[in-house]
């Protein structure tokens, strides 16, 4: 255990729904950052936060997918409109410099 | 952008034995290379990592060496042991003060045989 919790472990919901997952990163880590993996892949980079402030989106965040990470402690991850590619599991990193520490991360399956 | 890519996607070797993956990076402005090993069901766990400043890095069982001319680093672990199998990730990033892009090569799927 690392320290990084993710919920919900799991999510099934239906295309065109909306989700939202939360991450809470290790207290005293200013980074937060946030994954896609698929099956048989590496993680794919989303989006990164110091503190607050959101650095980096990766051309892979659509305008479908939104995060927040209000005073700069626990983070969310909002998808929009879910479609079947969106399937995949969601993995949070918070990092107190470069070392990062990965939550268990959310499965997500659209139906 | 950078690329990152990793050989071999599985491999399996017979406990006791070493093992060996490598990857490769296209960006010669990389400076901080992570390995990380996935188990199923559960999110990647960082077991070592180097910087461009050092050539070879090494912890217990676990060592990875660096040739930024080559734009090569490989993991190496000896002594193989049955927990050892998992999915293992190299990673290539920039570090600096307002965090980093993280690129992840595809993975080696290691089975160590008893």
């Amino acid at each position: 255990d690392t320290g990084v919790s993710q919920n919900p472990r799991h999510k099934i919901t239906k295309r065109g729904q909306n989700v939202t997952f939360r991450c809470d990163p290790i207290s005293e880590h200013n980074r937060l950052y946030w994954y896609r993996q698929t099956l048989g892949q590496g993680p794919e980079f989303l989006t990164y936060f110091q503190n607050e402030a959101q650095l980096e989106k990766s051309r892979l965040l659509s305008d479908r997918f939104s995060a927040e990470r209000p005073k700069g402690s626990f983070s969310t991850l909002e998808i929009q409109r879910t479609e079947q590619g969106d399937s995949a599991m969601y993995l949070c990193a918070s990092s107190p410099a470069s070392e990062q520490y990965f939550g268990p991360g959310t499965r997500l399956t659209v139906t | 952008g950078e690329n990152v890519e990793q050989h071999p996607s599985t491999l399996s070797v017979q406990e006791g034995d070493s093992a060996v993956i490598k990857c490769t990076y296209s960006d010669s402005a990389s400076n901080y290379f992570p390995w990380y090993k996935q188990e199923l069901g559960k999110g990647p766990q960082l077991i070592i990592d180097i910087r461009s400043n050092v050539g070879e890095k090494k912890d217990q069982r676990i060592a990875v060496t660096l040739n930024k001319t080559a734009k090569h680093f490989s993991l190496h672990i000896t002594e193989t042991q049955p927990e050892d199998s998992a999915v293992y990730f190299c990673a290539a990033s920039i570090e600096g003060d307002y965090g980093q892009n993280f690129v992840f090569g595809p993975g080696t799927r290691l089975s160590v045989l008893p």
